[in-house]
């Protein structure tokens, strides 16, 4: 079935460290792949999206490139602030109803 | 803010009850899925409904029932709590590939 594997946290940076957060995913046919994040007491929130393979997705200095040859999308971001910390899921819809299948999620923790 | 809501944000409860969970999708949206956040199980897909018929099933409980109504909002309904249905529940709401998460229903069975 499909599945999404992402590292494990927490992941501890100072301010402006560089940020990569890994995810690789088992899927059939081409799915979408998907960076939400979760602020402590909220709900997800859409990060960046790809619909195909080779297409990277980017929203507030966050990029990942849909790898369909590593079956990766990983996360990075080049300086991180103390606002960055969350935690953040991949995901991956595919099939017809896009329901989302999730990644255990990494926590981030960043430091001034 | 999303546009998605979620009704109440908190419910304390004891094992055996029943409780319902509301969800009112963005205006225009006529998908609703259901997930559940776990410390155990992390996120998962419950249901889909579009349009007011089930759409897609995910690992839902035989204890657990949902419906979307005429106005699409859904409403999820719990029964026979058990200890391990403590959880965070979101609803999201959806057109095409982009979903949009609600704040969430923490739900404590005690």
């Amino acid at each position: 079935g499909n599945s999404v594997t992402q590292m494990e946290g927490p992941v501890t940076l100072s301010e402006e460290a560089f940020l990569t957060i890994n995810c690789t995913y088992t899927a059939t046919g081409y799915p979408s792949l998907f960076w939400y994040v979760q602020y402590p007491g909220e709900g997800l929130q859409l990060l960046l999206k790809a619909t195909k393979a080779d297409d990277k997705g980017s929203n507030k200095g966050f990029e990942a490139t849909y790898r369909k040859e590593t079956t990766s999308f990983h996360l990075e971001k080049g300086s991180v602030q103390v606002s960055d910390s969350a935690v953040y899921f991949c995901a991956l819809s595919s099939g017809g109803y896009n329901k989302l299948i999730f990644g255990a999620g990494t926590r981030l923790a960043v430091h001034p | 803010d999303s546009g998605v809501t979620q009704t109440p944000k908190h419910l304390i409860t004891a094992t055996g009850q029943r409780v319902t969970l509301r969800c009112s999708p963005r205006s225009g949206d006529l998908s609703v899925y259901w997930y559940q956040q776990s410390l155990d199980q992390g996120l998962q897909f419950l249901i889909q409904y579009y349009n007011g018929e089930e759409r897609a099933k995910g690992n839902i409980l035989e204890r657990f029932s949902a419906q979307q109504f005429p106005d699409l909002h859904s409403e999820l309904n719990l029964s026979s709590l058990e200890l391990g249905d403590s959880a965070l529940y979101f609803c999201a709401s959806s057109v095409e590939t982009e979903q949009f998460f609600g704040p969430g229903t923490r739900l404590t069975v005690l």
